[in-house]
């Protein structure tokens, strides 16, 4: 089965600066790359995702990047604001619709004001 | 809509008890999702409904565990006899994926703690 592992657990940027958090996963049928925000005593919302036919995408601040041929995925926040502060899951999934979506380990990004 | 509901919030109960985790999804959508969430484990799917039926329970620990969805907009996950080792938060989740759209949305969780 897919297997993701997630790195770093925890990162620690100054307000402002950029933080990259890197995924990579097993299972080459996966086709759909999810990346949710956990803040604390809420669960998991989306903040961005891609498919596999796409190698990057931005939405503002944030931006995804995907590398079929390596099996890993990366996101990116620029410009990171106190309100960043947060548990981000990458997950990947290899069906349609939103099952089998196995999820990486978590980093804890704090931003330091 | 308000969003995918649980409850209780938070249970703490005796070893041994049932525990009875309730879910409402949001109205419209025909996948609903039980996910566990510790620290050792990260977040795992436990099982997963597609209009009512479940689909994969694949995750389900073991027998003391159960799920089950009546009606479009309830779920059950119970656990008889709890152990301390259950202790975790658990989320319901839910989505609706016409064409391919497939954003799960997430409950407030469950914590459950039993001592």
């Amino acid at each position: 089965g897919e297997n993701v592992e997630q790195h770093p657990s925890t990162l620690s940027v100054q307000e402002g600066d950029s933080a990259v958090i890197k995924c990579t996963y097993s299972d080459s049928a996966s086709n759909y790359f999810p990346w949710y925000k956990q803040e604390l005593g809420k669960g998991p919302q989306l903040i961005i995702d891609i498919r596999s036919n796409v190698g990057e995408k931005k939405d503002q601040r944030i931006a995804v990047t995907l590398n079929k041929t390596a099996k890993h995925f990366s996101l990116h926040i620029t410009e990171t604001q106190p309100e960043d502060s947060a548990v981000y899951f990458c997950a990947a999934s290899n069906g349609m619709g939103a099952q089998k979506l196995v999820f990486g380990q978590g980093t804890r990004l704090t931003i330091n004001p | 809509d308000a969003g995918v509901i649980q409850s209780p919030r938070h249970e703490v109960t005796e070893m041994g008890q049932e525990v009875t985790l309730r879910c409402k999804p949001i109205s419209g959508h025909n996948s609903l999702f039980w996910y566990r969430q510790t620290m050792m484990r990260g977040l795992e799917l436990l099982i997963y409904f597609n209009n009512n039926v479940p689909i994969d329970d694949s995750g389900m620990p073991e027998d003391r565990f159960s799920a089950k969805m009546p009606n479009a907009s309830f779920s059950t996950l119970k656990i008889q006899p709890s152990e301390p080792r259950d202790s975790a938060v658990y989320f319901c989740a839910s989505s609706n994926h016409p064409d391919g759209v497939r954003e799960a949305f997430f409950g407030q969780g469950t914590r459950l703690t039993v001592v």
